[in-house]
């Protein structure tokens, strides 16, 4: 069975400063890696997903990730942020077996200050 | 083109009272399904999947089911609802395990 933890509920940070969201994960098969990012009473927007080939995978919005397969990370980093960042962020895998089951983290709650 | 439908939007729904959510896909077949559910200052918990009609796989034993009638239709339900049902539920399409299309999702309130 697969697994995400998210090590922060919630970041504050100041506007134009970098961020980065934490992501791990546990599966005992191989897995695809997505970040998701939901802002308020909206629902899911791809942010950008890792599935095979360069680790380092850019999004949109200027957000980029990278897979580290020893340490079974995939987190996520903007080098400035910006107020409409403000939002919650959630870094889900999804299994390679015939499930495709799509396992979220509990979430990271972005907080961008002026 | 792939769409996933879901409605209703918003649901108040009095405790006890029975549950139906629905969510269709348009633009393939034999699509995997899912449902979630967020509940408040929470993540997203998968609460059922499907890979056929018919076939339901089960994540987290609650008060709810799911069942699939149709190819392309994927039901919510629950006999009585409780209070802790509340939360929004997201339909979901994922496509060979490294695309999903969700729903636009239904807030649900029971009161």
């Amino acid at each position: 069975a697969q697994s995400v933890t998210q090590l922060d509920s919630q970041v504050p940070v100041f506007e134009e400063a970098p961020v980065e969201l934490r992501c791990n994960y546990s599966s005992s098969v191989s897995v695809y890696l997505f970040w998701y990012v939901q802002y308020p009473n909206q629902g899911l927007q791809l942010l950008l997903k890792y599935l095979s080939g360069s680790t380092l995978v850019k999004g949109i919005n200027g957000f980029e990730a990278e897979f580290n397969k020893s340490q079974t990370s995939f987190h996520l980093r903007k080098p400035s942020v910006h107020i409409s960042d403000t939002a919650e962020y959630f870094c889900a895998v999804s299994s390679m077996d015939s499930s495709y089951k799509l396992i979220f983290g509990s979430g990271t709650r972005l907080l961008v200050r002026p | 083109s792939q769409t996933i439908h879901q409605w209703p939007a918003t649901l108040v729904q009095p405790v006890g009272s029975p549950l139906s959510l629905e969510c269709t896909v348009e633009g393939t077949s034999n699509p995997n399904l899912y449902w979630y559910r967020q509940a408040a200052g929470r993540g997203l918990q998968l609460l059922f999947y499907s890979v056929g009609i018919g076939q339901i796989s089960s994540e987290v034993p609650q008060n709810l089911s799911a069942s699939r009638p149709q190819d392309r239709q994927f039901i919510l339900s629950s006999k009585k609802l409780l209070l802790s049902d509340s939360g929004f539920y997201l339909c979901a399409w994922i496509l060979d395990g490294t695309e999903a299309f969700f729903g636009q999702g239904t807030r649900l309130t029971v009161v």
